[in-house]
Order: structure tokens, then C-alpha cells, then sequence
């Protein structure tokens, strides 16, 4: 019943080590999101695909890249991690039709980087 | 959130309302949101408000929309301690179409038993 849902939950690692997150939404959503929570609770937008093409990508460091196999995924991959990339980070989804309004998150990702 | 502001903690004791506030700055907002998030969670989405909106009201929590001052508000009646949590307000920007939120800092609720 999971609309959302990211995995791992926790992920420990060193500098310099690659690591993926995954998301995945079954609500038949056309847009999906990533968004990153810093240590002091800021939320900010990272990227945003609309039917597997990229439709915002914000200021982040190009370590960081998106990929949607279909519309019903988003993966987050992330080169060399450094110190300042620990964060929590949230997957959402959203419909693409006007008038619909909600984005829907998932449970978030606690990347610590050691 | 730089074009967000709410302040950061609030306190206020069981059985009296909360006022939760934020002001934002993009006069094209469509919609304005309160979430939820509690320790360790993702984000709950407790109500929205659209712009052309001025109150609205679902069961304890009833939202206020001033778009003259750009100020938003999330009044919770009768607060529990399981309303303790942070709060955040976010707009969507339609006119960019970007559809991304736009986050507050957030406002830390506590209630006192």
C-alpha cells in the first residue's frame, strides 16, 4: 500500500564512495521529485522529472544525477560523496494535471557520510 | 528557504490554540501548503489553500490567507501533544512551471502537557 517508498532508509558510507538511492511511486503520478534536508531542516528542491524527462534540475554539483527508468521511478546517484552531502533526502511525486495539487513524499533517506 | 520565513519554535500548552506563521514572496504562488513532520518521518500534507482562498477550515486546523502581505497561517484549536512536531508552509509557483514546492524553514511545535 506504499505510495511512496525509498530505499535504504540509512545509508553510512566514507568520502569519495559512490552510492544510489531509489524511489519508486505507484499512484500513477507523471512527475516525480528529489529533494534534500539539511541539518538544520531547510528543504530545497534538487530535480524534477515529468514522465521520465528532466524538467528542473536546481543548483546541485553534477556528482549528483538523476535517472528515471520509467515514470514510476526515480534514482538519485551520487559520485565521489563528500562531508557536506549528508543530508535526508526526500522523493516525492506529484499528478501533472492542473488543478491536482498535492505531492506525496516518501519516508526520506538519511545519508551520513563519514 | 530564502523566500519563505517562519519562525523557528513555538510552545504552547495543551488544551490552547497554535498559531504557526509564514510569509512568502512570490506574488504568482497558486498554492500554499502546511506539512507536517514528526521525528524520524517524511511529510505529511495536513491542508492547502488556494490563492483565490482567504480561510479554510478542516476540523481543528483552519488556515489563513492574507495575499495583500503575503502572510500565511495554521491555526491548530485544542493542540495535543501529538500535534508536536515541525511545521512547514511551501508554495508552488505554477507560472514557471516548474511545480516544485518551495519549503519554510519550518517551525518546531512543542506542547506542553
Amino acid at each position: 500500500d506504499t505510495a511512496v517508498s525509498q530505499t535504504p532508509k540509512y545509508l553510512v558510507t566514507q568520502m569519495g564512495n559512490d552510492k544510489s538511492i531509489k524511489c519508486e511511486q505507484n499512484l500513477g503520478h507523471d512527475t516525480m521529485y528529489w529533494y534534500k534536508q539539511d541539518s538544520k531542516k531547510f528543504l530545497k528542491i534538487m530535480f524534477s522529472y515529468n514522465n521520465k524527462e528532466l524538467i528542473i534540475n536546481e543548483t546541485v554539483p553534477n556528482r549528483f544525477s538523476p535517472k528515471s527508468p520509467d515514470k514510476a521511478h526515480l534514482n538519485l546517484h551520487i559520485n565521489s560523496l563528500e562531508l557536506g552531502d549528508s543530508a535526508v533526502y526526500f522523493c516525492a511525486s506529484s499528478p501533472v494535471l492542473a488543478g491536482e495539487y498535492e505531492q506525496y513524499f516518501g519516508p526520506g533517506t538519511r545519508l551520513t557520510v563519514t | 528557504g530564502e523566500d519563505v520565513e517562519q519562525s523557528l519554535f513555538l510552545s504552547v500548552r495543551e488544551g490552547d490554540s497554535s498559531v504557526i506563521n509564514c510569509t512568502y514572496t512570490d506574488s504568482s504562488s497558486t498554492y500554499l501548503y502546511w506539512y507536517k513532520q514528526e521525528p524520524g518521518a517524511g511529510l505529511q500534507l495536513l491542508t492547502y489553500i488556494f490563492s483565490n482562498m482567504d480561510m479554510k477550515q478542516d476540523q481543528r486546523l483552519t488556515v489563513l490567507l492574507n495575499k495583500k502581505d503575503k502572510h500565511l497561517s495554521l491555526r491548530i484549536a485544542d493542540t495535543q501533544t501529538g500535534d508536536s512536531a515541525i511545521y512547514f508552509c511551501a508554495e508552488r509557483r505554477d507560472g514557471t512551471g516548474r511545480r516544485a514546492l518551495t519549503f519554510g524553514s519550518g517551525t518546531r511545535l512543542q506542547v506542553q502537557p
